[in-house]
């Protein structure tokens, strides 16, 4: 059985501040995947990491793909308030898509 | 368009009713797929679908029948479900040419309830 790991499941954190968010596995993914999912929606793709060590940046986030493939990180700095959501990442291997338990992010302004 | 629509958004059926669930796209995708996603649980696959053929059934029990008529449409019947069976009925698709890095665009779901 393949598992994806998040930590923390929960964080509360005032506007300003940065956080790190953790996927961790002990499989390799041929990809890994970051989603932000809000209430009554469906999950929006943020990024695709594929490459060990990758690193990629959207705006205030920074993605970063472990060496061996098997963990991944979401970096977010100076929270919003409308970063406000669950986050969940995917390790992907063929059609397959595992999701994490998620990261509920709640920033107060 | 990037929209994969669902419908209905709603369902609340009783445990020996027949409905089904229907999900659409037109961004000419080739796989699709079926989620299922409890409250405050991540989504878990369900069926995948590349052209037209059922490539996965990730062990679902058979009161779920995944259907998909054409490239666009994809639908899940269901039939003597289980209140255990109530929760958030995700579909998506994807271009299908590379599995391992394609995008999955997700619907809004089915919120569906079984009494």
């Amino acid at each position: 059985t393949q598992l994806l790991e998040q930590s923390p499941q929960f964080l509360s954190i005032q506007e300003g501040e940065n956080l790190t968010v953790y996927c961790n596995s002990s499989s390799v993914f041929s990809s890994l995947q970051w989603y932000r999912q809000e209430p009554g929606e469906g999950p929006v793709l943020l990024v695709t990491v594929v490459t060990g060590g990758e690193v990629k940046k959207l705006k205030r986030l920074t993605f970063q793909f472990g060496d061996a493939r098997k963990d991944s990180s979401l970096h977010i700095t100076a929270a919003q308030p409308g970063d406000t959501g669950l986050y969940l990442c995917a390790g992907v291997r063929g059609f397959k898509t595992i999701f994490g338990a998620g990261t509920r992010l709640f920033v107060k302004a | 368009d990037t929209e994969v629509t669902q419908t209905p958004k709603h369902l609340v059926m009783g445990m020996t009713n027949k409905k089904s669930l229907k999900c659409e796209q037109h961004m000419g995708h080739r796989a699709m797929y079926w989620y299922k996603q409890k409250a405050k649980k991540p989504p878990e696959l369900m069926f995948v679908y590349s052209y037209e053929k059922l490539s996965i059934n990730e062990s679902v029990p058979s009161r779920f029948s995944p259907e998909c008529p054409n490239s666009s449409l994809l639908n899940l019947h269901l039939h003597a479900l289980q209140p255990e069976d109530s929760a958030l009925y995700l579909c998506a698709s994807s271009r299908g040419t590379n599995q391992n890095t394609d995008t999955q665009y997700f619907g809004p779901g089915t919120w569906l309830t079984v009494l």
